[in-house]
């Protein structure tokens, strides 16, 4: 089955600067890679997500980029806010969508 | 509805007791799914149906875990005998046809003790 990494574990950066995380998958078959932000308490919300067909998508200060022969993805974030603070989860998926297999987290620290 | 709606939100069971956990998913949206999610953890993956049926239940840990969805649209999630291991965040998501994201609901956290 698939396996997602993700790194770090937490980030914490200065209000403004840009924010990176990481993700390794293993299964090539995976061609679906959604991106979801779950603040304390609160359930996962999609942010982003990316085809394997795209190597780069944007929507406004968060992108995605893919590369699917080192088989990584990264999340990232521009003019950090306190508001972002908050874990952040990749996911990989193939078997037409049906599945999703989650990374283990990474814990953003926005400091004002 | 205008969100995937899960009950109880909270739960506390003693252990070796028997629970359901209700998913009341977008109305119109064929597929559910399930979800468990341990402290500090990723979701895991449980169940997938695809209409009323079971697609793919590869997921569910052990025969202590069944889940239904007899008329395409409410789910529950049944677990027999739970066990201490069982207290997690359980999550419930829906989606459209061809339609790759999901839409979360806010989850039962259950604690078994």
């Amino acid at each position: 089955g698939e396996n997602v990494e993700q790194h770090p574990s937490t980030l914490s950066v200065q209000e403004g600067d840009s924010a990176v995380i990481k993700c390794t998958y293993s299964d090539s078959a995976s061609n679906y890679f959604p991106w979801y932000k779950q603040e304390l308490g609160k359930r996962p919300q999609l942010i982003i997500d990316i085809r394997s067909n795209v190597g780069e998508k944007k929507d406004q200060r968060i992108a995605v980029t893919l590369n699917k022969t080192a088989k990584h993805f990264s999340l990232h974030i521009t003019e950090t806010q306190p508001e972002d603070s908050a874990v952040y989860f990749c996911a990989a998926s193939s078997q037409n969508f049906n599945k999703f297999y989650f990374g283990s987290g990474t814990k953003l620290n926005v400091k004002p | 509805g205008a969100g995937v709606s899960q009950t109880p939100s909270n739960k506390v069971t003693e252990k070796g007791k028997y629970v359901e956990l209700r998913c009341d998913p977008i109305s119109g949206h064929t597929a559910l799914y399930w979800y468990r999610q341990s402290l500090g953890q990723g979701p895991e993956f449980l169940i997938y149906f695809q209409g009323t049926g079971a697609a793919d239940d590869s997921g569910l840990p052990n025969d202590r875990f069944f889940a239904v969805r007899p008329e395409g649209s409410v789910s529950t999630l049944k677990i027999q005998r739970t066990e201490r291991g069982d207290s997690a965040v359980y999550l419930c998501a829906s989606s459209s046809t061809g339609f790759y994201g999901y839409t979360f609901g806010s989850g039962t956290r259950l604690t078994v003790v």
